[in-house]
């Protein structure tokens, strides 16, 4: 079936690194989103791209879709303690009369003070 | 606004008990509703969702099974758990007719530990 890599799995930076998170698929995505899990919380809902070549930004968190659709990524500039959590990505396809949304595995990130 | 909750928040169970968690959501009408299971350390593994009541799609075959008696209300079961079974299981809510199209919003859990 489907299915969304994600890389590295695990990432420990200085707080003040910057971080990047890639999300890879096989097949053609209709869309990705991405979201974020602290420790011992729940994911929460970050960004979402659809186009081609999007790129979108939130304070210091810049998302990237590929041209061919077929991969993300989520680049964090200068970390900070708040950014520790999971970052996972969640890839859409065309599949069925919903669609469907396959998750990454998700890359932990540790930030040291 | 819309909320999820999802009880209890931990549970400690033996093996070859039944399973019961409950999942409600208030403020929104025919939401689309999931199961996942976070096994320690792992990513989200997709379990069961449901476009409506009484429709249920399984993603895993597995030891569990799903009911959607009401609109917004997903319940999750085991006749017989398993030590495998042990994890965090999280219950999520999209709004609207596509699942690849919107966002999920995850309820806070339930960590099981079956011994």
């Amino acid at each position: 079936g489907q299915q969304v890599m994600q890389i590295p799995q695990y990432q420990h930076v200085q707080e003040g690194e910057d971080f990047t998170t890639y999300c890879n698929s096989s097949t053609t995505l209709s869309n990705i989103q991405w979201y974020k899990q602290r420790p011992g919380g729940h994911p929460v809902f970050l960004i979402q791209l659809v186009k081609s070549g999007e790129v979108k930004k939130q304070k210091r968190l810049t998302f990237q879709f590929g041209e061919a659709k077929k991969n993300s990524s989520l680049h964090i500039t200068a970390t900070q303690t708040t950014d520790v959590g999971t970052y996972f990505c969640a890839g859409g396809n065309y599949g069925g009369s919903q669609g469907n949304l396959i998750f990454g595995k998700g890359t932990k990130l540790s930030v040291k003070p | 606004s819309q909320t999820i909750h999802q009880w209890p928040a931990t549970l400690v169970q033996p093996v070859g008990s039944p399973l019961s968690l409950e999942c409600t959501v208030e403020g929104t009408s025919n939401p689309n509703l999931y199961w996942y299971r976070q096994a320690a350390g792992r990513g989200l593994q997709l379990l069961f969702y449901s476009v409506g009541i009484g429709q249920i799609s399984s993603e895993v075959p597995q030891n569990l099974s799903a009911s959607r008696p009401q609109d917004r209300q997903f319940i999750l079961s085991s006749k017989k758990l398993l030590l495998s079974d042990s994890g965090f299981y999280l219950c999520a809510w999209s709004g609207g007719v596509s699942i690849s199209y919107n966002e999920q919003f995850f309820g806070p859990g339930t960590r099981l530990t079956v011994l």
